[in-house]
């Protein structure tokens, strides 16, 4: 079965540091570039970062650069969101979605997304 | 990045035909053909509807098509039905190499 499952989502405080991961199975998660999105309750989505399907490659959006770093471990089939010195403005749930097609060309879309995982900054 | 600017609402009566805008600037929608849609039932995860501007993925209803003039893009749901009530959201690949989201719509089906 193809899909992706997020883990990792929680409460923690303002500074603290959380780290999502993504299971994927069902298809072969080392050819394909991986991205996470977030959604704020109530909010629009918001693209949070990219990386290509070998690691080699990572963008960011402004909000989060510097603070989180995404990675993956393509012996696991894990993709990961590194959340350091968290704010209440990143509260959200947090999406993994899959790009399309299984070459380092990106295609800017998703077309596979998991259930996501909420995390919330709070004191 | 600024988001992209969508209406937040839009209805029609089963049947009818509405069209949700996208509008961005010459360093995202209008300077790509990288727009995508998605349709996000409460609580669940977003469905990808079209991508690169106008294609629509197997399994899409062709009730569903998209477009793009300039710097505002568009997508047309024709035929609606009470399952297309749901909240839509563009996207465009930005010159920045990054993606930004559109604010979102809310269709209600009448």
């Amino acid at each position: 079965q193809v899909q992706l499952v997020e883990s990792g989502g929680g409460v923690v405080q303002p500074g603290g540091s959380l780290r999502l991961s993504c299971a994927a199975s069902g298809f072969t998660f080392s050819s394909y570039g991986m991205h996470w999105v977030r959604q704020a309750p109530g909010k629009g989505l918001e693209w949070v970062a990219f990386i290509r399907y070998d690691g080699s490659n990572k963008y960011y959006a402004d909000s989060v650069k510097g603070r989180f770093t995404i990675s993956r471990d393509n012996s696991k089939n894990t993709l990961y969101l590194q959340m350091n010195s968290l704010r209440a403005e990143d509260t959200a749930v947090y999406y993994c979605a899959k790009e399309p097609y299984s070459s380092s060309f990106l295609n800017w879309y998703f077309d596979l997304w998991g259930r996501g995982t909420l995390v919330t900054v709070s004191s | 990045q600024s988001a992209l600017t969508q209406p937040a609402s839009v209805s029609g009566s089963p049947g009818q035909s509405i069209t949700i805008s996208c509008t961005g600037t010459s360093s995202d929608v209008g300077g790509y053909n990288y727009v995508s849609w998605y349709q996000q039932h409460p609580g669940k995860a977003p469905k990808l509807m079209i991508y690169d501007v106008s294609n629509r993925p197997s399994g899409v209803s062709n009730r569903f098509s998209g477009s793009k003039s300039g710097n505002t893009a568009s997508l047309t749901i024709s035929g609606l039905q009470a399952e297309d009530e749901a909240d839509y959201y563009c996207s465009s690949y930005t010159s920045s190499s990054t993606l930004v989201f559109g604010t979102g719509t809310k269709v209600t089906v009448l």
